[in-house]
Parts: structure tokens; sequence; C-alpha cells
């Protein structure tokens, strides 16, 4: 298996545009999450789905923060309007249900928004 | 929510050299994960620890989980500078007998620089 799939690696955007992240899990994993990572405040979950069903969105910074999850083998994080305090790397992780199993982390899209 | 404190911040040692990572939890653990980044790329899964007393190796590194658990401690011995890196400690957030869907809280995280 591949791994998890993020796509773009880097985006570079101007303040106020929509900004989508892609990702697409290991085949066969039940659970996904969304990652935020900064300097400022480490590595934080934003929201994460079983079986393509949102479970906790607590970790959503704002409302400008949407993530879907259509089908089991793709998820999207998407920021409209983004702005500069976004910039941050974002991952994307899944794994099989269930507590006590390790998440697999993709290589993470490294967003800046100018 | 479970806070991690992980200590030190930072680490820099000369290769060869041994070195400890600590991670305290504010509430008990029922499942600790460790995981290491390099700069630039994803986190790669090294040992999750469940029960107190517990201790797990892989190649030169060690992890370890108190009796009660609350903290754990992650040594590598004789440092080589493919080490180097972020290592960061995770938490299960679930209480026993709940189910998390592995949800987890990261610590700060420890950045090591090992120099040949």
């Amino acid at each position: 298996d591949a791994g998890v799939i993020q796509s773009p690696r880097h985006e570079v955007t101007e303040m106020g545009q929509e900004v989508t992240l892609r990702c697409k899990p290991i085949s066969g994993h039940n659970s996904l999450f969304w990652y935020r990572q900064t300097m400022m405040r480490g590595l934080e979950l934003l929201i994460y789905f079983n079986n393509n069903v949102p479970i906790d969105d607590s970790g959503m910074p704002e409302d400008r923060f949407s993530a879907k999850m259509p089908n089991a083998s793709f998820s999207t994080l998407k920021i409209q309007p983004s702005e500069p305090r976004d910039s941050a790397v974002y991952f994307c992780a899944s794994g099989p249900t269930g507590g006590y199993t390790e998440a697999f982390f993709g290589q993470g899209t490294r967003l800046t928004v100018v | 929510s479970q806070e991690l404190e992980q200590s030190p911040q930072s680490l820099i040692v000369q290769e060869g050299k041994n070195l400890t990572i600590n991670c305290t939890s504010s509430k008990t653990l029922y499942g600790l994960y460790w995981y290491k980044q390099k700069y630039g790329e994803g986190l790669i899964f090294l040992m999750m620890l469940q029960k107190g007393g517990e201790e797990k190796s892989h190649e030169k590194i060690t992890a370890k989980l108190d009796e009660k658990k609350q903290q754990s401690s992650l040594h590598i011995t004789a440092s080589q500078p493919s080490h180097a890196g972020i290592y960061l400690c995770g938490a299960d957030d679930l209480n026993a007998g709940g189910t998390s869907y592995g949800k987890l809280t990261f610590g700060q995280g420890t950045i090591l620089t090992v120099h040949p």
C-alpha cells in the first residue's frame, strides 16, 4: 500500500482565497484524522471521521474550516476564506477503528497564506 | 482533555551518547504512542505502550511507561545522526472502557540534534 496520500504537498495562496486539501487514506482503514501543526501550538487534532461519519469536530478552529469524507477513500479539508494565521502544515492520518491502534500519517500539506 | 508535557523541548548530543526524552500526562494514560518526525515529513510510528510498567524496544530505542501510567520515557542508546528529528508522544484520548477511535492528543515535541 502506498500509505496515506495527501495533495498538494505545498500550497501558497493569497488571503481570502479558498483552499482545499485532499487526502486518500490507507485502504481498509475506518478512521481518518485531520491534524494541524504549527510552531506555537504543536500538533492539534481538527476533526476525525469513523466510517465516513464525522465523530468529533471540536478542534475545527472556525466556521471557515470544513471537512468532508464522501467515501471511504477520499477526504477534503477546506478553508474559505483563508487567512495568514491558517499557515501551517496540515496532516491527514488514517487507522483501523478502535483504541490502542496507531494512526498512519501522510506527508502533510504545507500551507502558506500571504 | 488530556495534556502532555514533554521534556526537554530540545536536545543536542554528540554521536554515540545516550539520551532520554520524557512525557508526562495530567491524567492516566491508557494508550501512549511515540512518533518520530523528520523536518518536512509526516510522523513515523515508533511504539505504543498500554500497561503500567511496560517496556518496548526497537533497535536502539526503548520506551517505558511507569507503573502509575502517567509518565513515559524514550531512551536512545548510542545515538546516531539518523536519530535526529522531532519526537512526539501522543495519548489515546479515552477513559478506561471507552472508545477513542484512535484520537490522539500530542505533546509539544522534543527536537533532537545529533552531531557526528
